[in-house]
């Protein structure tokens, strides 16, 4: 069975702060994509990584893919109040459509004006 | 539509109740998926749709739970005789077929009392 932990459960930090975000697993996965979710609303799409090793940069959010594909981490760079909200990352299997994603925990972030 | 639309988008119902829960995916999607995300969890899924057929029903947790897409296009989560440990927020996302992105709806939080 396939399973991502996430790193830390909750974090909470002043504005303008960095942090990084964690997602391991035990298994290969062809894809990772990190969400965020904000309450009462469905998780939205922030990016996909594919490769080993990917870095992708999405303004101040930097998400890298590990070179064995078995996790991936978040960096926020100068965190903002409207960052808040559980971030998400999610594994796909070997087939390239969307089906049956797994999900971890989230990491659930609190920036603080 | 513009995003995947789910109602209602509160469920307060008396435990041994049926429930029906709607999701109306974005227009176009053939894929469709059911999940149900527990408070401080990520999404569990629970059933994925292509077409009007279950491609694969194995999250889906008793035989009290069951869902429908008759035309291929909105689908009914129904859930008979519910539990209090029913209660969750219960998630949609449409794709296309093929897609590497999901698209969620805003959730329908049912509270089984």
């Amino acid at each position: 069975t396939q399973l991502l932990e996430q790193s830390p459960q909750f974090l909470s930090i002043q504005e303008g702060e960095n942090l990084t975000v964690y997602c391991n697993s035990s298994s290969v996965f062809s894809s990772l994509q990190w969400y965020r979710q904000e309450p009462g609303e469905g998780p939205v799409l922030l990016v996909t990584v594919v490769t080993g090793g990917e870095v992708k940069k999405l303004k101040r959010l930097t998400f890298q893919f590990g070179d064995a594909r078995k996790d991936s981490s978040l960096h926020i760079t100068a965190a903002q109040p409207g960052d808040t909200g559980l971030y998400l990352c999610a594994g796909g299997g070997m087939k390239t459509s969307y089906d049956k994603v797994i999900f971890g925990p989230g990491t659930s972030l609190s920036v603080i004006p | 539509g513009a995003g995947v639309s789910q109602t209602p988008s509160n469920k307060v119902t008396e435990k041994g109740k049926y429930v029906e829960l709607r999701c109306d995916p974005i227009s176009g999607h053939t894929a469709l998926y059911w999940y149900r995300q527990s408070l401080g969890q990520g999404p569990e899924f629970l059933i994925y749709f292509q077409g009007t057929g279950a491609a694969d029903d194995s999250g889906l947790p008793n035989d009290r739970f069951f869902a429908v897409r008759p035309e291929g296009s909105v689908s009914t989560l129904k859930i008979q005789r519910t539990e209090r440990g029913d209660s969750a927020v219960y998630l949609c996302a449409s794709s296309e077929i093929g897609g590497t992105e999901a698209f969620f709806g805003q959730g329908t939080r049912l509270t089984v009392v």
